[in-house]
């Protein structure tokens, strides 16, 4: 079946260290998004990806960094720089144009800084 | 920048009451799009609208795209335990395809 997988699920980073989320899609999409979701908030873009080897800040890029080395990947590191990272975080995949397909998440990572 | 304001933020109703939620734009947009999230789950790609006055169903569930295109709504009828979760609106940012996601209505139903 074709689908978006995040791993890991959950996720516990200590003061100072980076972690890498994962984000992997056979859907065959083009387009690879960031997001962060906080309590009561909605989804917030970190980065998104329309393109191999080549990515653009969304609305609160600092503190990460993503590569996008191949079409099925899109792997978001969380750096010591980000201050406050405990958030659950989910990737998304899209066609280029969206048309009536929406976005394709992916079940998400919830990172706990501990 | 361009926001999109979603209200109410909860909302509780006992099962079989209609429910409806509300996507506000400060600016026209080209499309909306709604999405559910269950708790403890990811959104889920609901519908898209395009064109202004829209109106499309889905079973229990009524979409509607506002003749300006600044606004939409979502209605559900007769809710069941089954519609619990986070309803979400998007629509993209003026001259991109991004969607920008409003803060979501959380609906609980009450059997």
């Amino acid at each position: 079946d074709g689908g978006i997988t995040q791993s890991p699920k959950y996720l516990f980073r200590k003061e100072g260290q980076n972690v890498t989320l994962s984000c992997e899609q056979n859907l065959n999409h083009d387009a690879m998004y960031w997001y962060r979701q906080d309590p009561g908030q909605g989804l917030r873009l970190i980065y998104y990806s329309q393109i191999v080897n080549d990515f653009q800040k969304g609305d609160i890029a600092e503190g990460y960094s993503v590569s996008r080395e191949k079409k099925e990947s899109f792997p978001l590191t969380v750096t010591s720089a980000q201050k406050n990272p405990t958030a659950f975080y989910l990737c998304a995949s899209s066609m280029m144009t969206v048309a009536n397909y929406g976005y394709t998440f992916g079940s998400g990572t919830r990172l706990t800084v501990v | 920048g361009q926001q999109v304001m979603q209200i109410p933020q909860y909302q509780h109703v006992q099962e079989g009451e209609d429910f409806t939620t509300y996507c506000n734009s400060s600016t026209t947009l080209s499309n909306i799009q709604w999405y559910k999230q269950r708790p403890g789950g990811h959104p889920v790609f609901l519908i898209q609208l395009v064109k202004s006055g829209e109106v499309k169903k889905q079973k229990r569930l009524t979409f509607q795209f506002g003749e300006a295109k600044k606004n939409s709504s979502l209605h559900i009828t007769a809710t069941q335990t089954t519609d619990v979760g986070t309803y979400f609106c998007a629509g993209p940012k003026g001259g991109s395809y991004i969607p920008t996601f409003g803060r979501g209505t959380s609906l609980i139903v009450h059997p």
